[in-house]
């Protein structure tokens, strides 16, 4: 079956520091994966998608992420953030595989942007 | 280009009432999800219809909660007997498949407060 476990329930960066959230996964199955972002009281916008094509994903907002096969991770970076950049971000792996299923995500990670 | 769209967007409930939410995909897309995202944790998954076919349907979804989609297009959850720990955010998401894999775009939620 497969998981995503996201390292570290609260991060909190100042910013233009580097931003860094941890994601691995867990996939018996050649892993699609995703990272969403959710404002308060809003729904989720997919940030980037990882669909074995290029290792390295760049997304919206100056995000992107890494896909590690070797150590199951797709961790998200930012260069330098911002503070419109406080928000919860959610890593998920699609639960076949591939392009169907639902989405098993992970528990979260609210980044919090000091001035 | 309107997005995945959910009405009411906020509910409260009294133990006991059954409770309906509907959801408006994205109009071309013929997959729609609903998920349930409790306090602190990532969206889970309930059910996933393609076109108006209930495909699968997850071990939280009780007997008390069932969804359709008459038409393949709009869908409904209804919650029946509500008990306070039905309380969450319940997001419907929709998506096509497509070469680069299926995107699922999610709507705004509707926020379930059971007394």
């Amino acid at each position: 079956a497969q998981s995503v476990t996201q390292l570290g329930s609260h991060v909190s960066v100042s910013e233009g520091a580097l931003v860094l959230l941890r994601c691995n996964y867990s996939s018996s199955v050649p892993p699609y994966l995703f990272w969403y972002v959710q404002y308060p009281n809003q729904g989720l916008q997919l940030l980037l998608k990882y669909t074995s094509a290029a290792t390295l994903v760049k997304g919206i907002n100056g995000f992107e992420a890494e896909f590690k096969k070797s150590e199951t991770s797709f961790h998200l970076t930012k260069p330098s953030a911002h503070m419109s950049d406080a928000a919860e971000y959610f890593c998920a792996v699609s639960d076949y595989g591939g392009s169907q299923g639902n989405l098993i995500f992970g528990k979260g990670t609210k980044l919090s942007v000091k001035p | 280009d309107t997005g995945v769209s959910q009405d009411p967007r906020h509910k409260i409930t009294k133990r006991g009432q059954n409770v309906t939410f509907r959801c408006d995909p994205i109009s071309e897309h013929n997959r729609l999800y609903w998920y349930r995202q409790t306090l602190g944790q990532g969206p889970e998954f309930l059910t996933y219809f393609q076109n108006e076919a209930q495909l699968e349907k997850s071990r939280l979804l009780s007997d008390r909660f069932s969804a359709e989609r008459p038409k393949g297009s709009f869908s409904t959850l209804e919650i029946q007997r509500t008990e306070q720990g039905d309380s969450a955010m319940y997001l419907c998401a929709s998506s096509s498949p497509g070469a680069k894999g299926d995107t699922q775009y999610f709507g705004p939620g509707t926020r379930l407060t059971v007394l």
